[in-house]
């Protein structure tokens, strides 16, 4: 069975700090990953995803995330927050292959932005 | 092009009493998708439709949860008597024919309240 871990329910950053959050996956082979955000009142929007092949993935509003597979982690990073940032993400991973017919999600972490 | 579309956004009904969530996938996407999303959570798939066959309802509560996907096009998800612990949000999403990594498109939700 595979299950996700975000590390803290709550983060908060100043305007133009840099963003982290932090997912760790538990599974018996390197899955697939991704990371969805959910602004209030509004479904799931895929940010990025890793399958295979480059371990650095970048995805949409200047989000970006980089599998390591030793430390079965799969953080999300921004280097400069922004207001609109403001919302919860979460991480989820799947089986190889699987993609979004099995995702698996975590608890969710809540970003907020100090002006 | 509109996204996947959900009826009603609210509902508050009291226990023991019916209720159904209607969703409207994407024009075209013929995998269709219910997560129940309880708060502070993640969402957990309940089922996966391939066109009109439920190919995975393997975590849906059957006792009391039904659905459908007639023509393979709309679902409704039923819940019949609900009960306190089913208060939740209802997410449906859509993804495109292809294979497991084709994005999957969620909709606003339907928050249920239970009293």
């Amino acid at each position: 069975a595979q299950s996700v871990t975000q590390l803290g329910s709550h983060v908060s950053v100043s305007e133009g700090a840099l963003v982290l959050l932090r997912c760790n996956y538990s599974s018996s082979v390197p899955p697939y990953l991704f990371w969805y955000v959910q602004y209030p009142n509004q479904g799931l929007q895929l940010l990025l995803k890793y399958t295979t092949g480059a371990t650095l993935v970048k995805g949409i509003n200047g989000f970006e995330a980089e599998f390591k597979k030793s430390e079965t982690s799969f953080h999300l990073t921004k280097p400069s927050a922004h207001m609109s940032d403001a919302a919860e993400y979460f991480c989820a991973v799947s089986p190889p292959g699987a993609g979004s017919y099995q995702l698996t999600f975590g608890k969710g972490t809540k970003l907020s932005v100090i002006p | 092009e509109a996204g996947v579309v959900q009826s009603p956004r609210y509902k508050i009904i009291e226990k023991k009493q019916p209720v159904a969530f209607w969703c409207n996938p994407i024009s075209g996407h013929n995998t269709l998708y219910w997560y129940r999303q309880n708060l502070g959570q993640g969402p957990e798939l309940l089922i996966r439709y391939e066109n009109e066959e439920a190919v995975d309802d393997s975590q849906l509560p059957k006792d009391r949860f039904s659905a459908e996907r007639l023509k393979g096009v709309d679902s409704t998800l039923k819940i019949q008597p609900a009960e306190l612990g089913d208060s939740a949000v209802y997410l449906c999403a859509s993804s495109g024919a292809g294979t497991a990594n084709t994005e999957a498109f969620f909709g606003q939700g339907t928050r249920l309240t239970v009293v």
